[in-house]
């Protein structure tokens, strides 16, 4: 069965400091990847994703991700944080090929990123 | 600016009241997920729709919850009896299948949730 990990549930940066939020996935197949973001008291919206073509994609608000198969990998980053970034993150991944569940999302636990001044 | 709408946004109720839950999907969505959030288990997938038709409950404790779509415009989450256990943020989420590049896959908007308390 397909499972995401997040390694480290809090992480926190410096107002201006380089964001890394880290993803790994399990899959015998590339999945389909994705990225969330939840801000305090709010749903969850979708920051970018991976589903063919170029490996690196990037996102809103300065995001970006980089898809690195033989890493299984696909950790987020924005190279100078902002307050407002701080937040709840959470990586996804679907299997493109398993027909019955092709639209349900796999959720690693999420990442909150705390930025200080 | 189409989005995923919930009500009630708070509920506080007493141990086996029931409880029910409303989401209004984005118009022309014809995929809708629900999930239960919590610090201890994080995002659990309860059940998803498509064209209303109930697709997958394996989340979901069918002794207690159900769940339905009466129209393309609404969804509905009930649990009966409430327990303290069930006290958690339920977010809708809906979505319309979108070409991967070799298969489909839905990108979901989500709602801003229920935050449900059972005392």
């Amino acid at each position: 069965a397909q499972s995401v990990t997040q390694l480290g549930s809090h992480v926190s940066v410096s107002e201006g400091a380089l964001v890394l939020l880290r993803c790994n996935y399990s899959s015998s197949v590339p999945p389909y990847l994705f990225w969330y973001v939840q801000y305090p008291n709010q749903g969850l919206q979708l920051l970018l994703k991976y589903t063919t073509g170029a490996t690196l994609v990037k996102g809103i608000n300065g995001f970006e991700a980089e898809f690195k198969k033989s890493e299984t990998s696909f950790h987020l980053t924005k190279p100078s944080a902002h307050m407002s970034d701080a937040a709840e993150y959470f990586c996804a991944v679907s299997d493109p090929f398993n027909a019955g569940n092709n639209r349900k999302l796999i959720w690693g636990l999420g990442t909150s990123l705390a930025v200080n001044p | 600016d189409a989005r995923v709408t919930q009500t009630p946004r708070h509920k506080v109720t007493e141990m086996g009241q029931e409880v029910t839950m409303r989401c209004q999907p984005i118009l022309g969505h014809n995929t809708v997920f629900w999930y239960r959030q919590t610090m201890m288990q994080g995002l659990e997938l309860l059940a998803y729709f498509r064209n209303r038709a109930p697709l997958d409950d394996s989340g979901m404790p069918k002794d207690r919850f159900s769940a339905e779509m009466p129209d393309a415009t609404l969804a509905t989450l009930k649990i009966q009896p409430s327990e303290p256990r069930d006290s958690a943020v339920y977010f809708c989420a809906s979505g319309l299948p979108t070409s991967g590049g070799q298969t489909s896959y839905n990108e979901q908007f989500f709602g801003p949730g229920t935050r449900l308390t059972v005392l």
